[in-house]
């Protein structure tokens, strides 16, 4: 069975540090690209890191340049988002996605249950 | 970055009804779009990508189409378990981007 469980969000004061996880089983990891994905309260998807399936390249969306970082562990079949000087518009549900394709510009076919990320001040 | 503008964002209809939902882009992205369906509380869920593939499992009333700046996600007669909010995406060219989303509600 294809799935994605994500883990590690929680309440966080701002400023503060998290690593969000996200387990896969039911297909090859190392093979396709993975992304994260947020979702603030109330609003809209928004797209937030990728990682290609060699872990040879990685982008961020603009508003997390400099305080995310997206990871993978081959041997352990998980993503990784390590999340840094959090705020509050960072708040949110953070999904991790499978992409269709190698290198991260197919689309999304598989997704996690999310992990809420409260940012408190 | 690339900008998706969906329209209408909120929909009101009738089971049976055929619906069309349009995405803009701010610049061409040649059929690099795909199209999702939310429901409250759950992920999303990929319909189409492509501009007009459907989904493994997806059933055949969806399907997109457009190339180029100019998208449609049609559903050709809505059914109770469509009542939902629909986002395109672009995968161009980093940063991706999504629309802000069309919710179709039950009229």
């Amino acid at each position: 069975q294809l799935q994605v469980v994500e883990s590690g969000g929680g309440v966080v004061q701002a400023g503060r540090s998290l690593r969000l996880s996200c387990a896969v089983s039911g297909f090859s990891f190392k093979n396709f690209a993975m992304h994260w994905v947020r979702q603030a309260p109330g609003k809209g998807l928004e797209w937030v890191a990728v990682i290609s399936y060699d872990g040879s390249n990685q982008y961020n969306a603009d508003s997390v340049q400099g305080r995310f970082t997206i990871s993978r562990d081959t041997s352990k079949n998980t993503l990784y988002l390590q999340v840094n000087s959090l705020r509050g518009e960072d708040t949110a549900v953070y999904y991790c996605a499978k992409d269709i394709a190698a290198l991260g510009t197919g689309a999304f076919d598989i997704w996690g249950q999310g992990t809420m990320v409260t940012v408190s001040s | 970055d690339i900008q998706l503008t969906q329209s209408p964002s909120f929909l009101s209809a009738s089971v049976g009804d055929r619906v069309t939902i349009t995405c803009r882009a701010s610049q061409g992205i040649s059929t690099y779009l795909a199209w999702y369906q939310q429901k409250p509380g759950k992920a999303p869920k990929l319909l189409i990508y492509a501009a007009s593939t459907l989904q493994s499992g997806v059933p055949s009333r969806f399907s997109g189409s457009g190339s180029g700046t100019d998208f449609t996600l049609t559903i050709s007669s809505l059914q109770p378990e469509d009542f939902a909010t629909y986002y395109c995406q672009q995968l161009n060219s980093y940063p991706l981007t999504f629309g802000g989303g069309t919710k179709v509600e039950i009229k």
